[in-house]
């Protein structure tokens, strides 16, 4: 299986800044990665495919980058209603693995 | 809109079968290009990949739980169901049933979510 590391597990950042969450995969994945958030007792919400598109009705403050084993979920202004959980996953081979998330928290 | 619903029961007992449906609204489960998949999520932890199943009716499944998954479909019910044998309490979590569309060529991401099911393991 391919595993999904993430960094950092968790971070606290003020409404109005610039938060970067990596995702690291074990081999070279190519763009095969999406991003998801995650509110507390709601599934998970598509943002970012094919590591770098975002997906239709995403506000353009989040953005995502990289290739090969390397990946990042850049948001470029914080705010309030982005305090959640975000996930990469893969799906460049099965089982298609998640990372184990990153929480964002109010600072 | 697309709408996904899971259903079935909300406990199950060691050793038992857990079975879930997903029934699809605003469009058809035998769309070209989507895959139909069972997701999963144990409290306080990250998602976990169960299986698919594609709109010409071939599965995949997690080699990890290959041997205990079954997904089928209904396509006059426009629904798809997960069998999952033999639960223990490891397999308590939330399944979310979902659809997941092909970007490019072999490229997919998962655009629509069902609200998810809690499922316990416990006698």
């Amino acid at each position: 299986d391919i595993q999904m590391t993430q960094s950092p597990s968790s971070l606290s950042a003020s409404v109005g800044h610039r938060v970067t969450i990596t995702c690291r995969a074990s081999q070279n994945i190519s763009v095969y990665v999406n991003w998801y958030q995650q509110k507390p007792g709601k599934a998970p919400k598509l943002l970012i495919y094919a590591a770098v598109s975002l997906q239709s009705g995403v506000p353009s403050g989040f953005s995502g980058g990289g290739s090969g084993t390397d990946f990042s979920l850049t948001i470029s202004s914080l705010q309030p209603e982005d305090f959640a959980t975000y996930y990469c996953q893969q799906t460049y081979s099965i089982p298609f693995t998640f990372g184990p998330g990153t929480k964002v928290e109010i600072k | 809109q697309l709408q996904l619903q899971e259903s079935g029961p909300g406990l199950v007992k060691p050793s038992e079968t857990l079975s879930l449906t997903c029934t699809v609204s605003g469009g058809s489960i035998g769309s070209n290009s989507f895959y139909w998949d069972w997701i999963r999520q144990p409290p306080g932890n990250t998602l976990e990949w169960i299986g698919s199943i594609y709109y010409s009716g071939s599965t995949n499944y997690s080699p990890s739980l290959k041997s205990r998954v079954t997904i089928s479909r209904d396509t006059s019910k426009n629904q798809f169901s997960l069998k999952l044998s033999s639960v223990t309490a490891a397999d308590t979590a939330v399944y979310y049933c979902v659809r997941r569309m092909k970007v490019r060529s072999s490229l997919t991401a998962i655009d629509y979510w069902g609200q998810g099911a809690l499922v316990t393991v416990s006698s």
